[in-house]
């Protein structure tokens, strides 16, 4: 399997851009997940999904941030408009959830820079 | 809210000497998961303990889960550059699939 893929794995955006986080997951694990990692805050949970429905958004920083997932094989977090607080790592991770809380995958994550 | 704590911080060695990082949950954790992160790249999944007491070991990493489940360490023997890198330990939030991870340590090894 190719892993949890991520797209772009760097962006360089100004601020008030719309800026748009691809991830695909690992084929056949039901729960997805973002998280944004920076070194004040760590590693935070932005929010997941399990079979495509989002069940905790709860992370999500403000309106500025909305995430979706047409299907199981894709997802996208969007930034609109973005700022420079916005800038740190996204990661995106799957798993499989049958056994309960299980070993997430996470893809190589996409740099953001808002200048 | 549930809180992951884990300590220290930043653990500087020299190649060979062991290191310790230690985790706790201000809840009891239906499980704890160990991750590794090199510089540069991504969270990797690495062991995850369930049972309370439970130890176990891979080559020379030897991870524990507290008696009452609200604790757990990692160890490392006779530590190798390739294990540099930070190591994070989380638990599902409220038995849910949200994962609360520690603030993680960071292991530098000297040459």
């Amino acid at each position: 399997d190719a892993g949890v893929i991520q797209s772009p794995r760097h962006e360089v955006t100004e601020m008030g851009q719309e800026v748009t986080l691809r991830c695909k997951p690992i084929s056949g694990h039901d729960y997805l997940f973002w998280y944004r990692q920076t070194m004040m805050r760590g590693l935070e949970l932005l929010i997941y999904f399990n079979n495509n429905v989002p069940i905790d958004d709860s992370g999500m920083p403000e309106d500025r941030f909305s995430a979706k997932m047409p299907n199981a094989s894709f997802s996208t977090l969007k930034i609109q408009p973005s700022e420079p607080r916005d800038s740190a790592v996204y990661f995106c991770a799957s798993s499989f959830g049958l056994a309960g809380p299980y070993e997430q995958y996470f893809g190589p994550g996409t740099r953001l820079t808002v200048t | 809210g549930q809180q992951v704590m884990q300590i220290p911080q930043y653990q500087h060695v020299q190649e060979g000497e062991d290191f310790t990082t230690y985790c706790n949950s201000s809840t009891t954790l239906s499980n704890i998961q160990w991750y590794k992160q090199r510089p540069g790249g991504h969270p990797v999944f690495l062991i995850q303990l369930v049972k309370s007491g439970e130890v176990k070991k891979q080559k020379r990493l030897t991870f524990q889960f507290g008696e009452a489940k609200k604790n757990s360490s990692l160890h490392i023997t006779a530590t190798q550059t390739t294990d540099v890198g930070t190591y994070f330990c989380a638990g599902p939030m409220d038995s849910s699939y949200k994962l609360i991870f520690g603030s993680g340590t960071r292991l530098l090894v000297r040459p």
